[in-house]
């Protein structure tokens, strides 16, 4: 059974600030990794996916990597902003339907001015 | 270009009633993926469809939930004869097809509680 994790649960940091989000995952077996993120009593924003055979993709102050066969992903956040905030979810897609989304429990950033 | 739209935004029922959850895809979307956030808890997946067609129903419980989507109007997520443990963030994404390289397009989701 695939389980996705994410590191740290909450983090504050100061405007400015570089940061990196932590992703793993058990099962190597999967088509894409996703990073969202979700503001308050909202939906989810897609902001990057990699496919199993990339190795990673930007956005922006937004770059993410996988490395599929040890199972992490990483996303890093440059010049840290109070509009950063939010929660961010990482999710793997799996399953022969390709579709399914296994999520972690998402990493609550809070970017102090 | 409007987003993946969901109604209600907040849904009320009383223990036994029968709570309809609404999902429009985005504008030239045909697969639609239903998803429930319980709280304290993470996204679970519940039900992949294509139009007419279910695809993945892997992570729907087996009793009281179904899910359609018709040939034409909105994916529908029924929740027959709710109980407390129903009330959670119901999540709708839809993609334009299927691959690896599709991103789910989120809506902002129903809020369901039981009384």
């Amino acid at each position: 059974k695939q389980e996705v994790t994410q590191i740290p649960a909450a983090l504050s940091v100061p405007e400015g600030e570089n940061l990196v989000l932590n992703c793993s995952f058990t099962d190597s077996a999967i088509y894409n990794l996703q990073w969202f993120r979700q503001d308050p009593g909202k939906g989810l924003t897609s902001l990057l996916l990699i496919q199993s055979s990339q190795r990673e993709q930007t956005s922006g102050r937004l770059n993410a990597s996988l490395d599929k066969s040890s199972g992490r992903s990483t996303l890093y956040i440059a010049a840290s902003q109070p509009g950063d905030s939010a929660t961010y979810l990482c999710a793997v897609l799996i399953g022969t339907s390709y579709g399914k989304l296994t999520f972690g429990q998402g990493t609550i950033l809070t970017v102090h001015p | 270009n409007a987003g993946v739209m969901q109604n209600p935004r907040h849904l009320v029922r009383r223990r036994g009633q029968e709570a309809r959850l609404r999902c429009s895809p985005m504008k030239g979307h045909s697969h639609v993926y239903w998803y429930r956030q319980l709280p304290e808890e993470g996204l679970k997946f519940m039900v992949y469809l294509q139009k007419e067609n279910i695809i993945d129903e892997s992570g729907m419980p087996k009793e009281r939930f179904s899910a359609e989507f018709p040939k034409e109007g909105p994916s529908i997520l029924r929740i027959q004869q709710v109980v407390r443990g129903d009330s959670a963030a119901y999540f709708c994404a839809s993609s334009r097809d299927r691959g690896s390289n599709q991103p789910q397009h989120f809506g902002d989701g129903t809020r369901l509680s039981i009384l």
